[in-house]
C-alpha cells in the first residue's frame, strides 16, 4: 500500500511560473523525501526534510512539511522545461530510529511549457 | 562515480517463461532493495536486504518471485512463470548502513523494463 498522496495527480504550468506540489501521508514518520523521475528512467533524490524541521531550501527547490496535518509540500520556483518530470513524496516507514524501507505516493506529472 | 546499475534495462518475453533481473549497488553501500513500477504509479517495495540477509518482504513478493544477494554485493530479481500482470519497471536501489548518513535516502538504478506477452 502506499502511504503518501501527491496532489494534484498532474500540474501543466509555463515555463517561468512557480509549480507547487503537495503530499499526504498517513502515519508518523522520521523524515519525508522527494525524488525526480525522468519518463521511463529510475528516481533521482531531490531533498529530505527531517520530522522536526518545518522548512527546507535547495536551489530553486523549497519543501514544508506540517506534521500536525501529516503533509508536505514541494515549491519549484522559475521553472524549467528540463524540470518536466514526474515528483514523488516518501516516507519512511517507521517512525523512529530510521528505517528499512521508503513508501512512495503515486507522484504528481509536472509539464513545463516552453 | 558508479552508481546502481542495473540489467537487462529491457526485457520481453513470453508468458510462462523465467525471467531474471541483476543489480550492482554503489560499492560502499550495505542495503539494497527491490521495487516494482507500473505506469502512473509510484514505486512498490518488494524486498530488502541488508548484506545478504533478506531482512524483508512485501505481500507482493508472490512465490514465483524470488531475490538473492549471495555475497552481500550484487542482487538478482528472478520471476518464474512470469504473467502478463508482472510486466513493469523493476527497481534496484541502495543505500548506507543505518545511522551512517542522516535520514534514508537511497539511490536509485535507471530500473529493468519487463514486457510479458
Amino acid at each position: 500500500s502506499q502511504q503518501g498522496e501527491e496532489d494534484p495527480q498532474a500540474l501543466s504550468i509555463q515555463e517561468g511560473e512557480n509549480a507547487t506540489m503537495n503530499c499526504s501521508y498517513k502515519t508518523s514518520i522520521n523524515n519525508l523525501q522527494w525524488y525526480r523521475q525522468n519518463s521511463g528512467r529510475g528516481l533521482v533524490h531531490l531533498i529530505l526534510i527531517r520530522s522536526n524541521e518545518r522548512e527546507k531550501h535547495s536551489g530553486r527547490l523549497r519543501v514544508t512539511l506540517d506534521t500536525s496535518k501529516k503533509s508536505s509540500s514541494l515549491l519549484i520556483t522559475a521553472s524549467r522545461a528540463a524540470d518536466t518530470a514526474s515528483y514523488f513524496c516518501a516516507t519512511d516507514a517507521r517512525p523512529q530510529g530510521g528505517s528499512e524501507k521508503l513508501v512512495f505516493g503515486k507522484g504528481t506529472k509536472l509539464t513545463v511549457n516552453p | 562515480d558508479t552508481g546502481v546499475s542495473q540489467d537487462p534495462r529491457h526485457k520481453i518475453t513470453k508468458r510462462g517463461q523465467n525471467v531474471t533481473f541483476r543489480c550492482d549497488p554503489i560499492s560502499e553501500h550495505n542495503r539494497l532493495y527491490w521495487y516494482r513500477q507500473t505506469l502512473g504509479q509510484g514505486p512498490e517495495f518488494l524486498t530488502y536486504f541488508q548484506n545478504e540477509a533478506q531482512l524483508e518482504k512485501s505481500r507482493l513478493l508472490s512465490d514465483r518471485f524470488s531475490a538473492e544477494r549471495p555475497k552481500g554485493s550484487f542482487s538478482t530479481l528472478e520471476i518464474q512463470r512470469t504473467e502478463q500482470g508482472d510486466s513493469a519497471m523493476y527497481l534496484c536501489a541502495s543505500s548506507w548502513p543505518l545511522g551512517a548518513r542522516p535520514g534514508n535516502t537511497i539511490y536509485f538504478g535507471e530500473g529493468s523494463w519487463l514486457t510479458v506477452v
